[in-house]
């Protein structure tokens, strides 16, 4: 079954610390991967997906088939960057695409 | 504005009263999904529209729950003789059928008291 797992429910840095947010999937196909985030009263936006290879805000995040793994990495944690960290995976089944989310990761950075 | 828009943001009502949540996704947006986001926890998902079909309702939590898609626009969310365990923000968000970017609406935070 098609699966997203952020294994930490809550991660807490320094402000200036690297930070790392996990995500790992399950799935046979050839996945397509998002980090979405949600600040404190905002809606839920896209951070990044990983097939354009960016860096938003100063975070990357590289797809590792090997492991199935998709995490998220800033080396610099800054205060505006706690939020609620949300992975998903696409499938695409057909004409139908569907989102699979993990259960977020709250991130709290501290001064 | 071209956003998803939900409403309303806010709802309280008394136990056993029904309520409908309306969701008006980004005009060609095909797919359409209902979450559920309690206080301090994750996304839950509801059920998920392609057109307005519904190919997964696997998420709805009961037969208080449903939900509805007129064409590929608005659709309503329906919680039946609302108990105070349906407290929450929920949350509708759409897609292109090309991509898969979703955009969220900014949530109904529901209240049961």
């Amino acid at each position: 079954a098609q699966r997203v797992t952020q294994p930490e429910k809550l991660l807490s840095v320094f402000k200036g610390a690297p930070v790392e947010l996990k995500c790992n999937y399950s799935y046979s196909g050839s996945p397509e991967l998002f980090w979405y985030v949600q600040y404190s009263r905002q809606r839920l936006q896209l951070l990044l997906r990983h097939i354009s290879r960016e860096s938003i805000k100063g975070f990357t995040a590289d797809l590792n088939k090997g492991e199935t793994s998709f995490h998220l990495k800033k080396p610099f944690a800054q205060e505006e960057d706690s939020a609620m960290y949300y992975c998903a995976l696409s499938l695409n089944a057909g004409n139908n695409r569907k989102l699979i989310w993990g259960l977020g990761t709250s991130l709290a950075v501290n001064p | 504005g071209a956003g998803v828009s939900q409403s309303p943001s806010n709802k309280v009502t008394e136990k056993g009263k029904d309520v409908e949540l309306r969701c008006d996704p980004i005009s060609g947006h095909t797919a359409l999904y209902w979450y559920r986001q309690r206080l301090g926890q994750g996304l839950e998902f509801l059920i998920y529209f392609q057109g307005n079909s519904a190919p997964d309702k696997s998420g709805l939590p009961s037969d208080r729950f449903s939900a509805e898609r007129t064409g590929e626009s608005v659709s309503t969310l329906t919680i039946q003789r609302t108990q105070q365990e349906d407290s929450a923000v929920y949350l509708c968000a759409s897609s292109l059928p090309s991509g898969a970017e979703a955009f969220f609406g900014q949530g109904t935070r529901l209240t049961v008291v």
